[in-house]
């Protein structure tokens, strides 16, 4: 089946404009994840979502970050006022809940953001 | 807090030669460990999974152990190939389901 996609695969944009990054699950996994991955800073943890939950937003750097998950499927995560230290791959990632079983994390091919 | 460390950052070896990836975490108490693979400008593709009780899982001419009292585990990789040349990451999530905390990654590169 299709795997999880991200959209655009890479997006330029001016410091200080806002942009918003896309990611399509796999069907029927309830978790989804975003996570950031630069030079400097390795693979970071953004946000987690788990079906009807609220979402764990421990990992978002700053306000100007934010993430909403229509329909228990599509995410998208928005950047506010872009700054350069916001140029990074972005990740998302899903995987079906289990109590016990595993529960491995399916990858997308990311979106690179560069921040002029 | 969780830390993980990949140690070396970078190998290389000949085409043949086994790999021996090394991957180390502080905190125990762990659910499961998985190891990834990611090549250049792509995302990252699921290697293999270790639950928290198990010792070792295989696929293929991957093995990837798991020593929790240590803090350790290892993927090896037999009969390296150039096609295996990528970076390769560990991650540990706190709890089922959960957020994945990685290492820095071994970049790994087989010289026909």
């Amino acid at each position: 089946g299709a795997g999880v996609s991200q959209s655009p695969s890479n997006k330029v944009t001016e410091k200080g404009k806002d942009v918003e990054l896309r990611c399509d699950p796999i069907s029927g996994h309830t978790a989804l994840y975003w996570y950031r991955q630069s030079l400097g800073q390795g693979l970071e943890f953004l946000i987690y979502f788990q079906g009807n939950s609220a979402p764990d937003k421990s990992g978002l750097p700053s306000d100007r970050f934010s993430a909403e998950r229509t329909g228990g499927s599509v995410s998208t995560l928005t950047i506010q006022r872009t700054q350069q230290e916001d140029s990074a791959v972005y990740l998302c990632a899903s995987s079906s809940w289990t109590s016990g079983g595993a529960d491995t994390q399916y990858f997308g091919p990311g979106t690179r953001l560069t921040v002029l | 807090k969780q830390e993980v460390t990949q140690i070396p950052a970078a190998l290389s070896v000949p085409e043949g030669e086994n790999l021996v990836l090394n991957c180390s975490f502080t905190d125990s108490a762990i659910y499961n460990l998985q190891w990834f693979r990611q090549d250049p400008g792509k995302g990252l593709t699921s290697l293999l999974l270790i639950q928290s009780s198990q010792r070792e899982q295989t696929s293929g001419r991957l093995n990837a152990s798991l020593d929790k009292s240590s803090g350790r585990s290892t993927l090896y990789i037999a009969a390296s190939q150039p096609g295996d040349s990528a970076t390769y990451l560990c991650a540990i999530p706190k709890a089922a389901g959960n957020k994945l905390t990685f290492g820095g990654g071994t970049r790994v590169l087989v010289k026909p």
